[in-house]
């Protein structure tokens, strides 16, 4: 069974960087791409970008090249980097495993990131 | 971008009920059509993927039909532990865009 595990810190400053990893376990990484998803409080999903084993990327444009998403597979993990935050980037953030037929079918159980002075 | 909109944005039922949901894209999406569940607190869980798929491990009473820019999801007899919100996704085309979700509530 596919594990996904986000972690880094649930509070950050605003205009600085949000760092945030996700570790993939009882699969393997170098298939399938992985994927950044958040979800403001109380509101909807928004897509982030995602990352092939290859290194392979989109973003979403909406984020105005904030993001970059990075992998690692020799660790097993991807992670996310979105500079320049502000209050609006205060969400619940998900990584998500895109399976073969591009469905978003393992999830982590997500982070809350709080961006506060 | 593809907007996708989803009706109702929430729905009141009961328990033993037919619930239909429905998903709009903006422009044709072929099958790549995905549905959520999410309960409050809770990640997003995969129901139905390409359209018509039912994920490995969901109930069958969860079905979904449609292709180009219409799509629904249909819950037949609806259960206690389905009360919850629901999305559809469509990956098409990046970028990546979800509904708005649809709540479904205990009547």
């Amino acid at each position: 069974q596919v594990h996904l595990q986000e972690s880094g810190p649930g509070l950050v400053k605003p205009s600085e960087t949000l760092s945030l990893t996700c570790t993939v376990s009882g699969g393997s990484i170098s298939t399938y791409y992985w994927t950044w998803i958040r979800q403001p409080p109380g509101k909807g999903l928004e897509y982030i970008g995602y990352i092939n084993y290859s290194g392979s990327t989109n973003y979403n444009p909406s984020l105005k090249g904030r993001v970059t998403i990075s992998i690692d597979t020799s660790q097993k993990q991807f992670s996310l980097e979105l500079s320049s935050v502000s209050a609006s980037d205060t969400a619940v953030y998900y990584c998500a495993r895109r399976g073969e037929v591009a469905m978003l079918d393992y999830w982590g159980q997500g982070i809350l990131v709080t961006v506060s002075s | 971008d593809i907007q996708m909109t989803q009706s109702p944005s929430s729905l009141s039922a009961s328990v033993g009920d037919r619930v239909t949901i429905t998903c709009r894209a903006s422009q044709n999406i072929n099958s790549y059509l995905n549905w959520y569940q999410q309960k409050p607190g809770k990640t997003p869980s995969l129901l139905i993927y390409a359209a018509a798929r039912l994920q490995s491990g969901v109930p069958s009473r969860f079905s979904g039909t449609g292709s180009g820019t219409d799509f629904t999801l249909t819950i037949i007899s609806l259960q206690p532990e389905d009360f919850a919100t629901y999305y559809c996704h469509q990956s098409y085309d990046t970028p990546w865009t979800f509904g708005q979700g649809t709540r479904v509530e205990i009547k």
